[in-house]
């Protein structure tokens, strides 16, 4: 079974340019999540999707990050305009339902340098 | 929200001895509580996993106990091997709908040959 894939794996942006992040869940998980995380520490959920459908996006900073789920498969997150602050690792996440009883798995995430 | 909390941050160990890595969190609705150990430049992997109905689950080398009274969670792993050496994060999933997990800020779990 293919893992979740994300691409790229490294990008490196100056300050107040913008960024997207593509990944690709595996085939039939229905849930995908979008997790930040900065160096030294563990990762934080920015969005939650369930299909197509957003469940949770409360830490997603609305005012420069976006993310879409379109026909349910592929996400693609974005940053626009990228400060110092968002330079991190940006994990993407699935799981085949939002029920509790199954695992998230994650893929090998994006390294984002703003500088 | 759910905070969780981790300890230590760094634990060194002596290969064949045990490792001991301790969680506390926040939201007595929490139900599920995943251990991962992430390796350089790789994202988490899941480890083992205990729901708040089961007191322990073991695998092999690896055990988790969970005290919900105390809101307390730990993993022990025995006979430490050099493979053993990453980052290991604990996490706990509150109830609901939004599943989310929120994380501790890991242990740096090194063995000593």
């Amino acid at each position: 079974e293919a893992g979740v894939a994300q691409s790229p794996r490294y990008k490196i942006i100056e300050k107040r340019q913008s960024v997207a992040f593509w990944c690709n869940p595996i085939s039939g998980h229905a849930t995908l999540y979008w997790y930040q995380q900065i160096l030294g520490q563990g990762p934080k959920l920015l969005i939650q999707f369930q299909n197509n459908g957003v469940v949770d996006d409360s830490q997603l900073p609305k005012d420069r990050f976006s993310a879409e789920r379109l026909k349910g498969v592929d996400s693609t997150l974005k940053i626009q305009p990228a400060k110092l602050e968002d330079s991190a690792v940006y994990l993407c996440a699935s799981s085949l339902d939002p029920s509790g009883y199954y695992e998230q798995y994650f893929g090998p995430g994006t390294r984002l340098t703003v500088t | 929200g759910e905070n969780v909390e981790q300890h230590p941050s760094t634990l060194s160990v002596q290969e064949g001895d045990s490792a001991v890595i301790k969680c506390t969190y926040s939201d007595s609705a929490s139900n599920y509580f995943p251990w991962y150990k992430q390796e350089l430049g790789k994202g988490p992997q899941l480890i083992i996993d205990i729901r708040s109905n089961v007191g322990e689950k073991k695998d092999q080398r690896i055990a988790v106990t969970l005290n919900k009274t105390a809101k307390h969670f730990s993993l022990h792993i025995t006979e430490t091997q050099p493979e053993d050496s990453a980052v290991y994060f604990c996490a706990a999933r509150s109830g609901g709908g939004a599943d989310g997990l929120t994380f501790g800020k890991g242990t740096h779990l090194i063995i000593q040959p």
